[in-house]
């Protein structure tokens, strides 16, 4: 089945810019969507459809896809930032929705 | 935006079949093009996708876990069901449900999710 990897941790000082990556093969053709899951909270959307975000979410959260690699940008970044991140696309040969394996934003 | 809220039993012993329910609010589970899902994740580790349905009743289930997953809705009640047979300790973990609007390929609405543990 269709793997997502994502380092399993960044760490960025408040104001800098967090990068969070997903690879997988040719992940450039998939769409690809993003959440973002703070402790004991259900996760929560933030990019869908590669760059679009859903009402509610800062213009500081932006993504990106091509190739191999999708990017969830964080800019500014600030305190309530902090947690885990999950890349998410569906499997169109398996039918199957398939999810990263996370990343934790620590601000340091 | 529906709200979605799981409910049932926070203990399950192995070997039995462990029932979860999501109930929705804020909109009928038979309006509009939605998928009603349920997606797990065990104490710190990630996101595993379960399961979803249609309102016409037709499913889709992770191959991983299709020989124990059974999802089923009740219209009546704006409800829809998990059930997941022959469960073990690896089966512990928080249950979602989660909405797929229009039939988006992702997760618009998340249940608050509920704590399931299999133990004797």
């Amino acid at each position: 089945s269709y793997v997502l990897t994502q380092p399993p941790s960044v760490s960025v000082a408040p104001g800098q810019t967090a990068r969070i990556t997903c690879g997988g093969n040719n992940i450039g053709s998939k769409s690809v969507h993003w959440y973002q899951q703070k402790p004991g909270q259900a996760p929560v959307l933030v990019i869908y459809y590669d760059i679009d975000r859903p009402s509610g979410i800062p213009e500081r959260f932006s993504g990106s896809n091509s190739g191999n690699t999708a990017t969830l940008t964080i800019t500014r970044v600030e305190a309530g930032d902090e947690a885990d991140y999950y890349c998410q696309v569906w499997d169109s040969s398996s039918d199957l929705y398939v999810f990263g394996t996370g990343t934790k934003v620590t601000v340091l | 935006q529906v709200q979605l809220q799981e409910s049932g039993p926070g203990l399950v012993k192995p070997s039995q079949t462990l029932s979860l329910t999501c109930t929705v609010s804020g909109g009928s589970i038979s309006s509009g093009n939605n998928y009603w899902n349920w997606i797990r994740q065990p104490a710190g580790k990630g996101l595993e996708w379960i399961g979803r349905i249609y309102i016409s009743g037709g499913t889709n289930y992770n191959p991983s876990l299709k020989s124990r997953v059974t999802i089923s809705i009740d219209a009546s009640k704006n409800q829809f069901s998990l059930n997941l047979s022959s469960v073990t300790a690896a089966d512990t973990a928080v249950y979602y449900c989660a909405a797929q609007l229009e039939l988006r390929p992702y997760f618009d609405s998340w249940g608050q999710g509920t704590q399931v543990t299999v133990s004797s």
